[in-house]
């Protein structure tokens, strides 16, 4: 089945540092969406990107979809704790347009 | 207040007592979708429902059931539960399940532990 690659499966940053998280998909997506889960919560909605090579900033946190559309980046500046927390990417494939396939998540601790 | 509703949040069972988590959502949502958490498995979809009396299957839907028969309410029927499904399940909704839809909304979770 289509499945969508995410990595990686943990990152433990200092406080200010910057963090990334990559999600890879064989075939192409219709579009992807992004969501965080805080320890002990649920997956809460970040973002959604549709369009080839498409790049949204929501403070510290920067979404990019590649030109391709098969693969999808999440940037944050200047982690800090409130950052913690585990980061979803959901593609959603033409064929499939009505499912969301979730990436594996990374796992992301900010060290004070 | 917005919101997706599960219950129970947790339980403990034992192999073959059927149980059922329900899960109601109070937006007048179309889609209703559930998923199980998995450590290093992510999210991986059970069922899901476009609308009233519409359901399909996600990606492990083995050993388990879905109805629709409101459009508030998706439960999610474990007929004969089995340790394998000892699982954090997710419950969630979205205004349309069509191309390019909009966000899902997830409830709080329901642990479920399976001996």
């Amino acid at each position: 089945g289509q499945q969508v690659m995410q990595i990686p499966q943990y990152q433990h940053v200092q406080e200010g540092e910057d963090f990334t998280t990559y999600c890879n998909s064989s075939t192409t997506l219709s579009n992807i969406q992004w969501y965080k889960q805080r320890p002990g919560g649920h997956p809460v909605f970040l973002i959604q990107l549709v369009k080839s090579g498409e790049v949204k900033k929501q403070k510290r946190l920067t979404f990019q979809f590649g030109e391709a559309k098969k693969n999808s980046s999440l940037h944050i500046t200047a982690t800090q704790t409130t950052d913690v927390g585990t980061y979803f990417c959901a593609g959603r494939y033409s064929g499939s347009a009505r499912q969301l396939t979730f990436g594996s998540g990374t796992q992301l601790t900010v060290l004070p | 207040e917005a919101q997706v509703t599960q219950n129970p949040r947790y339980l403990i069972t034992v192999t073959g007592k059927k149980l059922t988590v329900t899960c109601s959502q109070n937006m007048n949502h179309e889609y209703m979708s559930w998923y199980r958490q998995d450590p290093g498995l992510g999210l991986r979809q059970i069922y899901y429902s476009m609308n009233v009396e519409v359901t399909d299957k996600g990606d492990v839907p083995e050993g388990y059931k879905v109805s629709r028969k409101e459009k508030r309410n998706f439960p999610l029927i474990l007929e004969s539960p089995s340790p394998n499904q000892t699982s954090l399940y997710f419950c969630a909704s979205s205004l349309r399940g069509q191309v390019i839809s909009g966000e899902l909304f997830f409830g709080e979770g329901s642990r479920l532990t399976v001996l």
